[in-house]
């Protein structure tokens, strides 16, 4: 069974640092990881997405990176703002990707970004 | 960008009485989903649905759920008779294909309270 886990579950930085935020999972035969930022009460907005054959996705200030064999992505957020703050969930999709196949997601990283 | 739209946005119910959560998903998608987040904890799946009939449901997706896309457009999730249990948030989401190059695209939510 798929298990994705998200540490530390907290992180506060000052304004301006770069950070990365980690995840990984138990079963490296993935289809794709999906990283998803989530504002307090709110729904989930996609940032980036990886496929399983893929190294790495840059958005903007935000990359994320893939490394299937350790069962390891990161997503790097540059010269991070008080706006970044959220949680941030990854979730991956097994690697056969039918009709039915689901997400799983880790707990989320709550970021807090001081001014 | 299109979305995918959920409402109501929040919902308090009765234990015991039913609800009716309603999504509309992105119109050219054709892979539809439940998920739901227990405050605190993990964002976990419901229920997928594909050309009209239920794809793959998890553990959680008792005789209490059901799920229809009545008109082409709405897909709805009905909990029959509320526990206090239910008390969540609820995501609706949807994809293009299975190829799922594009990943999953969730809504905002509903918040249910079950009291």
């Amino acid at each position: 069974k798929q298990e994705v886990t998200q540490i530390p579950a907290a992180l506060s930085v000052p304004e301006g640092e770069n950070l990365v935020l980690n995840c990984s999972f138990t079963d490296s035969a993935i289809y794709n990881l999906q990283w998803f930022r989530q504002d307090p009460g709110k729904g989930l907005t996609s940032l980036l997405l990886i496929q399983s054959s893929q190294r790495e996705q840059t958005s903007g200030r935000l990359n994320a990176s893939l490394d299937k064999s350790s069962g390891r992505s990161t997503l790097y957020i540059a010269a991070s703002q008080p706006g970044d703050s959220a949680t941030y969930l990854c979730a991956v999709r097994p690697g056969w990707a039918g009709a039915n196949s689901k997400l799983t997601f880790g707990k989320g990283i709550t970021l807090s970004v001081r001014p | 960008e299109p979305e995918v739209t959920q409402t109501p946005s929040h919902q308090v119910t009765q234990m015991g009485q039913e609800v009716i959560l309603r999504c509309v998903p992105i119109s050219n998608h054709l892979y539809f989903y439940w998920y739901r987040q227990i405050l605190g904890q993990k964002v976990e799946f419901l229920v997928s649905f594909y050309n009209n009939e239920i794809s793959e449901k998890s553990e959680i997706f008792d005789d209490q759920f059901s799920v229809e896309r009545p008109d082409g457009s709405n897909f709805t999730l009905k909990i029959r008779s509320t526990k206090l249990e239910d008390s969540a948030m609820y995501f609706c989401a949807s994809s293009e294909s299975v190829s799922l190059i594009y990943g999953y695209t969730f809504g905002s939510g509903t918040r249910l309270t079950v009291v």
